[in-house]
């Protein structure tokens, strides 16, 4: 089947404008993560969705940033009012059901604010 | 937190060479390692993972060795081909069914023919 898919492939925006960012996990997976990449750096977490709650969403870096998911699947990450410094890949990922380790990443979001 | 340090940034070898990227982690309650491979546009793949109740895994040309005394951990890529070439990341959890990630920020890999 499909992978991880995730929309736009590359955004540009202007700083202060907002943006919303698009995962689609592979079908039946129940736990979406999204991680964010900056040029140069590993990948940081941001926040974790099991079905549709989030039970930790410890890595969003300020309250610009908030996401959701619904019925247990597509999940969007929405920032506002960017910044410069929100420049990066945005990466999302899916695991199957409990017990299963492997997270099954999307080709990301690359996302550029001038 | 957990903090994962890995070394080298960059690390170039002849075909056919063996490659080793190492990784250090700080929480000695982690206890998952995985190895992601990035190429170019396109997110991170799975390699190859450890748990810290084994020593060491092999996977074909790839290995992965865990020493958790003095918590690191490395990739060893043996007879390395072009198509290795990548950025490779390291990663630690503590496996609690939700696997919060700490990553490593990255080697690149050059093989060249």
């Amino acid at each position: 089947g499909a992978g991880v898919s995730q929309s736009p492939s590359n955004k540009v925006t202007e700083k202060g404008k907002d943006v919303e960012l698009r995962c689609d996990p592979i079908s039946g997976h129940t736990a979406l993560y999204w991680y964010r990449q900056s040029l140069g750096q590993g990948l940081e977490f941001l926040i974790y969705f099991q079905g549709n709650s989030a039970p930790d969403k410890s890595g969003l870096p300020s309250d610009r940033f908030s996401a959701e998911r619904t019925g247990g699947s597509v999940s969007t990450l929405t920032i506002q009012r960017t910044q410069q410094e929100d420049s990066a890949v945005y990466l999302c990922a899916s695991t199957k059901p409990a017990g299963e380790n492997e997270q099954f990443f999307g080709p990301g979001t690359r996302l550029t604010v001038l | 937190g957990e903090n994962v340090e890995q070394h080298p940034s960059t690390l170039s070898v002849q075909e056919g060479d063996s490659a080793v990227i190492k990784c250090t982690y700080s929480d000695s309650a982690s206890n998952y390692f995985p190895w992601y491979k990035q190429e170019l546009g396109k997110g991170p793949q799975l390699i190859i993972d450890i748990r810290s109740n084994v020593g060491e895994k092999k996977d074909q040309r790839i290995a992965v060795t865990l020493n958790k005394t003095a918590k690191h951990f490395s990739l060893h890529i043996t007879e390395t081909q072009p198509e290795d070439s990548a950025v490779y990341f390291c990663a630690a959890s503590f496996d609690t069914g939700f696997q919060k990630l700490v990553f490593g920020t990255g080697t690149r890999l050059l093989v060249s023919p």
